[in-house]
This record gives structure tokens, C-alpha cells and sequence, in this order.
């Protein structure tokens, strides 16, 4: 069965650097989305996208945050300078086009901000 | 924001069904009633989703109230592997998922 996948599972950083995270979607998925989850809290939108372009973002994704889909498989998160706040669970979800909503989840990475 | 209400927490049998309500009072006609969970640490995990009508599927069966206002959703048989934060999610919107607090279902043995 076909399944997002996620790299790296882990990732530490130090305060200030610039992360990337990848996901691969589901091969004939149209539509990708980022969630991030701070410990003990609940999952949160950050951003879709859609035909190479986002379509909505939420205001925790700031001027720090971008996304990109540079090849015909991968969804990148960028986070240009990484802040202590942000070590969360990231998760990558992506959707096939049609008239069903559902997203298909990714298994995470875990950024920790040291 | 989620525009739903449910139980915080619910314990069930391992082996027996298992029942997790939802109120969705506000619901408009167009609108589907979507559930998905969250495995301890993991991605979350769609579930099932309905609009009108009674739904199943391998994981789960939805069963909507004739007036829509709530739902349940039912796992035959449930097992400690079911164990997980459970949510009721009603949206028009393909852009996001907006996650509530869930109901956090424990599978005792």
C-alpha cells in the first residue's frame, strides 16, 4: 500500500540554523500539506500546496518557513533560522484530487532546537 | 475551528466493540463528517468519512444521525493496537485538517 514517507526521522539542530525536512507523498497525489505537533499538544495546519503554488498557510507558517516541490516526488520544509519554539513533530500529509478530503499522513520528524 | 464535540476519554474491552461519540450540531448540508486518529507519536491516521449515509470499511463503521447533528464511530472489535487519540473532524475545506482535542481511546485488556 502506498505510503508518505519522511526524512529524516530526527533531526537535531542548534538555535539559529537552517533545516530542511523531506517528504515523499503518495505518487499520484496533487495536494501536500505540513502539520507540526509541540509535545502534548495537538496537531496543527502549517501550510498546503497546490500546483506549485501554497494555498493556504496558517500564522504560524512566518517568513521563516517556506515550502518547495523540486522534483516531481519530494515536498520540502524549509525553516530558514530555527528558534527553540520550534522543535515539534513535523508531519507531511498529502491528498489525491477529487471530491474526497482525506490526507494520507506521513510518520513525522521529530526537530529538536538545541 | 473543529466543530465538534467529544468525549475526553473512553476506556473499552479488548475484543469488544468500541463506540466514540461525536456531536456536530452546527453542521451544514455540504459538509462531511470525517474521523481520523493518532497512535501514540505516530502521523495521524484517516479513518473513515460520511456525509448522509451509514459508511464502513475494513477499520471502522460511521453511523450518522438522520439529522446529522451526531455521529459514531464503531470499531467492531477493538484491540490494544486500537488504543489512540480518536478525532471527529467536519469540513468543506480541502486545505486543512483542524484537529480538536479528540477522544482519547484506551483498549484494556
Amino acid at each position: 500500500e502506498p505510503e508518505v514517507t519522511q526524512t529524516p526521522s530526527h533531526q537535531v539542530t542548534q538555535m539559529g540554523q537552517e533545516v530542511i525536512l523531506r517528504c515523499v507523498p503518495i505518487s499520484n497525489h496533487l495536494y501536500f500539506y505540513w502539520y507540526r505537533q509541540i509535545l502534548g499538544q495537538k496537531v496543527e495546519f502549517l501550510v498546503s500546496f497546490y500546483n506549485n503554488e501554497i494555498s493556504e498557510k496558517s500564522e504560524i507558517f512566518d517568513d521563516q518557513f517556506s515550502v518547495e516541490r523540486p522534483d516531481g516526488s519530494n515536498f520540502t520544509l524549509k525553516i530558514r533560522s530555527t528558534k527553540l519554539e520550534d522543535s515539534a513533530m513535523y508531519f507531511c500529509a498529502s491528498r489525491v484530487r477529487g471530491e474526497s478530503y482525506e490526507q494520507y499522513f506521513g510518520p513525522g520528524t521529530r526537530l529538536t532546537v538545541t | 475551528d473543529a466543530k465538534t464535540t467529544q468525549p475526553p476519554s473512553m476506556d473499552c474491552a479488548e475484543g469488544r466493540a468500541a463506540n466514540l461519540p461525536c456531536n456536530h450540531s452546527t453542521i451544514s448540508g455540504n459538509e462531511y463528517v470525517y474521523w481520523y486518529r493518532q497512535i501514540h507519536s505516530q502521523g495521524p491516521q484517516y479513518i473513515i468519512h460520511g456525509l448522509k449515509n451509514n459508511e464502513t470499511n475494513e477499520m471502522a463503521s460511521l453511523i450518522i444521525t438522520e439529522d446529522r447533528k451526531s455521529s459514531t464511530l464503531i470499531l467492531p472489535h477493538a484491540t490494544l493496537r486500537d488504543t489512540a487519540v480518536y478525532y471527529c473532524i467536519v469540513e468543506t475545506s480541502y486545505d486543512k485538517v483542524i484537529f480538536g482535542p479528540g477522544t482519547s481511546l484506551s483498549v484494556i485488556p
